[in-house]
């Protein structure tokens, strides 16, 4: 069974600052990891995913992330916050693609990232 | 491109009614996924349909059904509501899974459920 944990339920930053939100997984086959953003009172939006080809991977708005098997870790990063990154950010693992009925996501129980001016 | 659309965006209902939502997938997408968003819950796989058939079901009591039509748009049946079914009911579509490859869920902006 596939499961995420997501470390801190909520992050401060300050503007300029860099952006740490750790995600850890466990799978019983090579996954498949997706970070997705929610802005308040909205669906769930797309930032970046991890499909087995490049281990860091880039995604919108200037975060990435870094796949470490040895660690079961896909943590995500940004340089430098904006206050536009203030949202709630899920770390979730797919099995789908290779093992056909497993295309659910599992999500992590989400982060917090509050931008202090 | 059109995203994923939902309706109603807000929904209230009384213990005990029914409540249908409804979802559209993007253009070229025949897996529809449901999710349930409840306050301290996090999210949750409910359903997912693709091609018309119930492929896949989460850890929810059978009072939660829906369906996919031909034109893999999707409704999410809650019968017998209760409290705690109030929520944010996520729809999401993807490319069909056998497509090859991983395949990204793409959400839509929810429907929220009021039960009182």
């Amino acid at each position: 069974a596939q499961s995420v944990t997501q470390l801190g339920s909520h992050v401060s930053v300050s503007e300029g600052a860099l952006v740490l939100l750790r995600c850890n997984y466990s799978s019983s086959v090579p996954p498949y990891l997706f970070w997705y953003v929610q802005y308040p009172n909205q669906g769930l939006q797309l930032l970046l995913k991890y499909t087995s080809a490049a281990t860091l991977v880039k995604g919108i708005n200037g975060f990435e992330a870094e796949f470490k098997k040895s660690e079961t870790s896909f943590h995500l990063t940004k340089p430098s916050a904006h206050m536009s990154d203030a949202a709630e950010y899920f770390c979730a693992v797919s099995e789908g693609g290779l093992n056909f009925g497993n295309e659910k996501l599992t999500f992590g129980t989400g982060t917090r990232l509050t931008i202090i001016p | 491109e059109a995203g994923v659309t939902q309706s109603p965006t807000h929904l209230i209902k009384t213990r005990g009614q029914q409540a249908t939502l409804r979802c559209s997938p993007i253009s070229g997408h025949t897996s529809v996924y449901w999710y349930q968003q409840a306050l301290g819950l996090g999210l949750q796989f409910l359903l997912w349909y693709d091609e018309g058939e119930e492929r896949n079901r989460g850890n929810f009591p059978p009072r939660f059904s829906g369906r996919q039509f031909p034109n893999y748009s999707s409704e999410l049946n809650v019968n017998a509501l209760e409290l705690e079914d109030s929520a944010l009911y996520l729809c999401a579509s993807s490319r069909a899974p056998t497509s090859g490859g991983e395949d990204t869920q793409y959400f839509g902006p929810g429907t929220r459920l009021t039960v009182l």
